[in-house]
């Protein structure tokens, strides 16, 4: 079936530090994928999506390219902030029979220190 | 604002005891589902609905009932709780493009 690995974390970085929060997947066919946030407390936010191969997704600095040839979709962002301290989820979906069901990692705690 | 409302937010039961966990969504999808979260688990889809009246079972339905009467509604309903049911619970709507909005969740703890 369909999964997802994402990089272990807890991840913790200086402000103004390089992020990469590392993903891959396994899908038949032709998935789409996401990464989720979820701030403290609060449910997930997308952050970014792509559709096909190929395509980046940006938001908010935050960059993400899908890659069918190594099936990861690596997230990036080029200097960091306090402010995206939160949990970040790699995920995708392969529609089936009208199920929009969405296949999580396990997440990675971002903490961000001034 | 577009928007999907759960209820409650927090939740102390003891086993046995039926509860029902409300959902919400304001922007007419067709599409709704809950997750549950785990650590370490990530979160894993119970049950979703594609329409009015149309529900099934995800990957971990074991446990619980759904309904979906209204196109705005999806109550989650867990009719003899156990403590293997304590978890981070979300709910979910879909839109275009296979994106979905999730709610704040819904912490259960079943003692």
């Amino acid at each position: 079936g369909d999964s997802v690995t994402q990089m272990e974390g807890p991840v913790t970085l200086s402000e103004e530090a390089f992020l990469t929060i590392n993903c891959t997947y396994t899908a038949t066919g032709y998935p789409s994928l996401f990464w989720y946030v979820q701030y403290p407390g609060e449910g997930l936010q997308l952050l970014l999506k792509a559709t096909k191969a190929d395509d980046k997704g940006s938001n908010k600095g935050f960059e993400a390219t899908y890659r069918k040839e190594t099936t990861s979709f690596h997230l990036e962002k080029g200097s960091v902030q306090v402010s995206d301290s939160a949990v970040y989820f790699c995920a995708l979906s392969r529609s089936n029979f009208g199920n929009e069901k969405l296949t999580f990692g396990t997440g990675t705690r971002l903490t961000i220190i001034p | 604002e577009a928007q999907v409302t759960q209820n409650p937010r927090y939740l102390i039961t003891v086993t046995g005891k039926k509860l029902t966990v409300t959902c919400s969504q304001n922007m007419n999808h067709e599409y709704m589902s809950w997750y549950r979260q785990d650590p370490g688990l990530g979160l894993r889809q119970i049950y979703y609905s594609m329409n009015v009246e149309v529900t099934d079972k995800g990957d971990v339905p074991e446990g619980y009932k759904v309904s979906r009467k209204e196109k705005r509604n999806f109550p989650l309903i867990l009719e003899s709780p156990s403590p293997n049911q304590t978890s981070l619970y979300f709910c979910a709507s879909g839109g275009d493009w296979n994106i979905q909005y999730f709610g704040a969740g819904t912490r259960l703890s079943v003692l």
